[in-house]
């Protein structure tokens, strides 16, 4: 299994539409869970981090399930401007200076 | 606020010829730093993490090398580069001990393409 696995896309979608992607991690020791963002040709950024109990930040919603080790993010009322690339990030150990595993990402494209 | 800067943003090297590429954070002190790489149309592969001046842990072994000289200061290095380094380089920091949340924060990258 893969250490953070994410289906690649594209994701076309209408504006407005609400899209979903999910992430599965292989490490049950993993500690942080994030979603960032990557514009082509430019750095990630940081969109949420991931939380236990889930949370939500206007029209983006992240949910982590350690059981079944996989983390979720939703996007409602999608504009234009979500199109990019959304990378899965797990740490990679169990504390201190960590690292960060990164999936190949998914790709997004909202159509108008 | 603390920002993060990467020179240069682009670097056409030919193939045995030296590497240099420089990172520096600004507004955070005895910041953890790392180095990514992102050959195309694959994901982040960590090369190097740093926790403190002159600490250098490496992730992957290869032809680079890592320094921090400074506590905000952050270099990679080759002595003669190779076809297969061509990619995205970023650095990254994250808070260091005391705050366990892992975020890390990206500088813009530099791309460098091996000839």
């Amino acid at each position: 299994r893969k250490e953070v696995e994410q289906d690649p896309g594209p994701f076309n979608v209408p504006e407005g539409a609400t899209v979903a992607f999910n992430c599965t991690y292989s490490n049950s020791a993993s500690q942080s869970f994030f979603w960032y963002r990557q514009d082509c040709r430019k750095e990630p950024k940081l969109l949420m981090s991931v939380y236990s109990s889930g949370n939500e930040d206007g029209r983006f919603t992240a949910q982590l399930n350690r059981a079944s080790q996989y983390i979720s993010l939703l996007i409602r009322d999608s504009k234009l401007s979500d199109s990019a690339t959304y990378l899965c990030v797990v740490n990679k150990w169990g504390g201190g200076a960590d690292g960060l595993t990164f999936g190949k990402g998914t790709h997004l494209i909202i159509q108008p | 606020s603390q920002t993060i800067h990467q020179w240069p943003a682009t670097l056409v090297q030919p193939v045995g010829s030296p590497l240099s590429l420089e990172c520096t954070v600004e507004g955070t002190s005895n910041p953890n730093l790392y180095w990514y790489r992102q050959a195309a149309g694959r994901g982040l592969q960590l090369l190097f993490y740093s926790v403190g001046i002159g600490q250098i842990s490496s992730e992957v072994p290869q032809n680079l090398s890592a320094s921090r000289p400074q506590d905000r200061q952050f270099i990679l290095s080759s002595k003669k580069l190779l076809l297969s380094d061509s990619g995205f380089y970023l650095c990254a920091w994250s808070a260091g001990t005391g705050i366990a949340t892992y975020e890390q924060y990206f500088g813009p990258g530099t791309r460098l393409t091996v000839t």
